[in-house]
């Protein structure tokens, strides 16, 4: 099946801080790339859609200065968050489809962000 | 009111027993219905999809739609306690591979 991979798995950083997380599709080439973050016990909020060589649409209430996404190639997609603060702190996770959406999109295994 | 009701549970049952997980929704636009498995720290993994009303089976899963009352069900027979994980339901107006919306999850436990 098909494989998504983020990395890191887990970072901590400081308050202030920006920190860039990366999703690959390894074995298929997305043309669209989703970004949740997941609070403890509750569902994944759709964050972001973003299509190769085109700017990510944002959700309402996303500020999109403070969440930078790039999808810069057909296999890779960042999520960058700049001046990172402790409500930051989350599970955030990608996840990739094919041209046309079809039935499926494939997740990433989530990065866990801790802003001290 | 979210688009997506589920009741997040904790649902303990006893390995074997039949489950029950469920999802109620209030936009009339969503045709197309997903059931994610979640184990702990890790992405959801699609179990179960699903498009209009109906019934669908796989293995020890099955998946029933309901338009007309805007309810999902996900049945998993002969649980297992590997089967311990949060279980997500989704769904789409356009399909799968686009815009989802996700219920909250339900944590189910099958214990020994």
């Amino acid at each position: 099946g098909a494989v998504v991979s983020q990395h890191p798995s887990r970072v901590i950083c400081k308050s202030g801080t920006s920190v860039k997380i990366e999703c690959r599709s390894l074995d298929f080439q997305a043309t669209t790339m989703f970004w949740y973050r997941q609070f403890p016990k509750q569902s994944l909020m759709l964050m972001a859609t973003s299509n190769e060589g085109s700017k990510a649409t944002y959700e309402q209430g996303v500020e999109k200065d403070k969440f930078l996404i790039n999808h810069a190639s057909l296999t890779l997609s960042t999520l960058t968050v700049t001046s990172a603060h402790p409500e930051d702190s989350s599970f955030y996770i990608c996840s990739a489809s094919v041209a046309g959406g079809g039935s499926e999109q494939f997740f990433g295994p989530g990065t866990r962000l801790t802003v001290l | 009111q979210k688009e997506v009701e589920q009741d997040p549970g904790p649902l303990s049952v006893p390995e074997g027993a039949i489950v029950s997980l469920n999802c109620t929704y209030s936009n009339s636009a969503f045709q197309y219905f997903m059931w994610y498995r979640q184990y702990s720290r890790k992405g959801p993994e699609l179990l179960m999809y699903t498009y209009s009303s109906g019934n669908k089976e796989d293995g020890r899963f099955t998946a029933q739609v309901d338009k007309s009352s805007k309810y999902i069900s996900l049945f998993i027979r002969d649980s297992q306690p590997s089967d311990s994980a949060t279980y997500l339901c989704a769904m789409s107006p356009t399909g799968g591979g686009n815009k989802l919306t996700f219920g909250t999850g339900t944590q189910l436990k099958v214990e020994l």
